[in-house]
């Protein structure tokens, strides 16, 4: 069975840095994109960012571009997602996704709080 | 950024009720759409991909329909179960977006 687990969330200070983790199993890690969508608090679905079954694209939402990176480790059927120069409103939880068109697996969530 | 708008924002509806939730792109995104179901405190499940392709294990009584611009997502007879947020997204371009929700209450 396809699962996806995330790690790293917590509490992190406005201008610092956080790094999520996502593994995988149960598939063919490295034969898909892999996606990470962000939730705020009571609020609605955000696509954060995206990366190519072997890392040779990634795309970005503009209100992250800068400031996160995608990465992904398919030796280790694992996703990251480095989070630098915090912001408030980047306070959500974040979930790990499988696909680039249709998110078909997602994992539990990881929750990231920016506050001082 | 392709904007997507639902309506209604939330609703209110009983067991066996037939619910109709729409969704709007705000440019032609043909049949780019899927629908997503989230209950309360869990992680987004698909329902329907493409604007009206059932995934698999997803009761009948949903269904999908629409393309270009406009969508529909209906629950033919409404379950227990079915009391949750639904949300549409578009894959036609990058970023890809989704639709502020529709609470079903």
């Amino acid at each position: 069975e396809a699962q996806l687990v995330e790690s790293g969330g917590g509490l992190g200070q406005p201008g610092g840095s956080l790094r999520l983790s996502c593994a995988a199993s149960g598939f063919t890690f490295s034969s898909y994109w892999m996606t990470w969508v962000r939730q705020a608090p009571g609020k609605g679905l955000e696509w954060v960012a995206n990366i190519k079954e072997f890392g040779s694209e990634k795309n970005y939402v503009d209100s992250v571009k800068g400031r996160f990176t995608i990465s992904r480790d398919n030796a280790k059927n694992s996703l990251f997602l480095q989070m630098n120069s915090l912001r408030d409103e980047d306070t959500a939880v974040y979930y790990c996704v499988r696909g680039q068109s249709f998110f078909r697996i997602w994992g539990q969530g990881t929750l990231v709080i920016v506050s001082s | 950024d392709i904007q997507m708008t639902q309506s209604p924002s939330s609703l209110s509806a009983s067991v066996g009720d037939r619910v109709t939730i729409t969704c709007r792109a705000s440019q032609s995104i043909g049949a780019n759409l899927n629908w997503y179901q989230q209950e309360e405190g869990k992680a987004p499940k698909l329902l329907i991909y493409t604007a009206s392709k059932l995934e698999g294990g997803v009761p009948s009584r949903f269904s999908g329909s629409g393309s270009g611009t406009d969508f529909t997502l209906i629950i033919a007879s409404l379950q227990p179960e079915d009391f949750a947020t639904y949300y549409c997204q578009q894959f036609y371009s990058l970023p890809r977006t989704f639709g502020q929700g529709t609470k079903v209450e």
